[in-house]
């Protein structure tokens, strides 16, 4: 069936290095990811998308990473601070349509050593 | 920067009750969404709305719940007789233009069915 992972449930960083947040999904035909942050007691937060048709994406230093033949998004956060500590979870949207339907992953919790 | 607002932010019922959680979507969204997450797992696609009509809606909205745009500002979902099952955070998602570009989520409502 279709599906969107995480390959890991916690990642803890240093303070100032770079963190690396992977994810694996099996829809060849989704088109469209995201990854979304959530912080404790708010909802998903909107850090950056990328679409099929690119390889990579980078955004303020967040970088997205698309490889579609084998079907792994990555996220890169460059000089990981506190304030990057949260849920982090990828989602796809195969919809062919105008509107949205997203399948999310389980997400994984990021944690930032001082 | 504009947000989505939900409210209440908890709410706690009686299985076999009605409630209605509340959702003012950024003002010059088009496209309106319900995703739910229950404890520990991944957040969950419920219900599509555009142009004062359902545009698609998952296995879990079932004839128990309902989504309504009273007044050109508010959006609701109402879920007719609750259930244990139903305990949940519920997200609240616009969207500008299309569904495929970038989802604003609001801060969520934990609903605990006792």
């Amino acid at each position: 069936g279709e599906s969107v992972g995480l390959h890991l449930p916690t990642l803890s960083v240093q303070e100032g290095d770079n963190s690396i947040i992977n994810c694996a999904y099996s829809n060849s035909a989704s088109d469209y990811f995201i990854w979304y942050k959530q912080e404790s007691g708010k909802g998903p937060q909107f850090i950056i998308d990328i679409r099929s048709n690119m390889d990579k994406r980078q955004g303020q230093r967040v970088t997205v990473l698309l490889n579609k033949t084998v079907k792994h998004l990555s996220l890169q956060i460059a000089a990981t601070q506190p304030g990057d500590s949260a849920v982090y979870f990828c989602a796809e949207d195969s919809q062919t349509g105008a509107n949205s339907k997203l399948t999310f992953g389980k997400g994984i919790t990021l944690s930032v050593r001082p | 920067e504009p947000e989505v607002t939900q409210t209440p932010s908890h709410q706690v019922t009686q299985m076999g009750q009605e409630v209605i959680l509340r959702c003012v979507p950024i003002s010059n969204h088009l496209y309106f969404y319900w995703y739910r997450q229950i404890l520990g797992q991944k957040v969950e696609f419920l219900v599509s709305f555009y142009n004062n009509e359902i545009s698609e809606k998952s296995e879990i909205f079932d004839d128990q719940f309902s989504v309504e745009r009273p007044d050109g500002s508010n959006f609701t979902l109402k879920i007719r007789s609750t259930k244990l099952e139903d305990s949940a955070m519920y997200f609240c998602a616009s969207s500008p233009r299309t569904g495929r570009e970038k989802l604003f989520f609001g801060s969520g409502t934990q609903l605990s069915v006792l």
